[in-house]
């Protein structure tokens, strides 16, 4: 069975701090591993990772994707309020691309 | 990226009635797919809504308790059949860009049962 782990599981920090999300995968015929941001309702995408060692970066935001430990990062640097948030990794595996999910990590940046 | 509309954003039902939540695309899509969070929980795969023939559900999940529809490569149903306060949970719509495999996700259905 698929299995995606993220940790920590929950997180509090201060404005302007840098934080490191972690994101482990067991998938079967792996694909690639996405990124999401949840505030409320629906995840917003951040990225989308299939090759290892290659850094995607948006702003503030980065990941990187290690294929060998099966394990990705993501990176938040000079944090806001804004980025409070849960923060979602998912893996895709199979034909189909289906996702499996992590529990997320819940971002408190407080000012 | 396709645009995803959901409706009802929110809803509040009785026990045992059905509700059916509209998913529309602003363009064709292949790949559709409907998600649950149940609270405090991670999204689960319910199934891949396949145009023309019927969905592929995943285990867990059976067609009795979750119809669905996808009439056409823009638009899916689904329907939480017969709910109990288990069903309460944030309905998401999805769909995957082809050769890319990036998925995004409506606004979200909300659903109470009380």
């Amino acid at each position: 069975e698929d299995k995606v782990v993220q940790s920590p599981l929950s997180l509090v920090v201060h404005e302007g701090d840098t934080v490191t999300l972690n994101c482990s995968y067991e998938v079967t015929n792996f694909r690639s591993l996405l990124w999401y941001k949840q505030e409320k309702k629906a995840p917003t995408f951040l990225f989308m990772l299939t090759s290892s060692g290659i850094e995607k970066k948006s702003g503030r935001l980065s990941s990187i994707l290690d294929k060998k430990e099966l394990f990705s990062i993501l990176n938040i640097t000079a944090t806001q309020t804004g980025d409070s948030a849960v923060y979602l990794c998912a893996s895709s595996g199979g034909s189909n691309y289906k996702l499996t999910f992590g529990k997320g990590t819940l971002l408190t940046v407080n000012p | 990226s396709a645009v995803i509309s959901q409706k009802p954003s929110r809803d509040i039902c009785q026990r045992g009635t059905s509700l059916t939540i509209q998913c529309q695309v602003d363009s064709q899509v292949t790949m559709m797919f409907w998600y649950r969070q149940q609270p405090g929980q991670s999204l689960t795969l319910i199934a891949t809504a396949n145009q023309g023939s019927e969905a592929t559900y995943e285990s867990g999940f059976v067609i009795d308790k979750f119809p669905i529809s996808r009439p056409n490569l823009t638009f899916s149903t689904l329907t939480v059949s017969n709910m109990s306060p288990e069903d309460s949970s944030i309905y998401l719509c999805s769909v995957s860009e082809v050769g890319t495999g990036e998925l995004f996700f409506g606004e979200g259905s909300r659903l109470t049962v009380l």
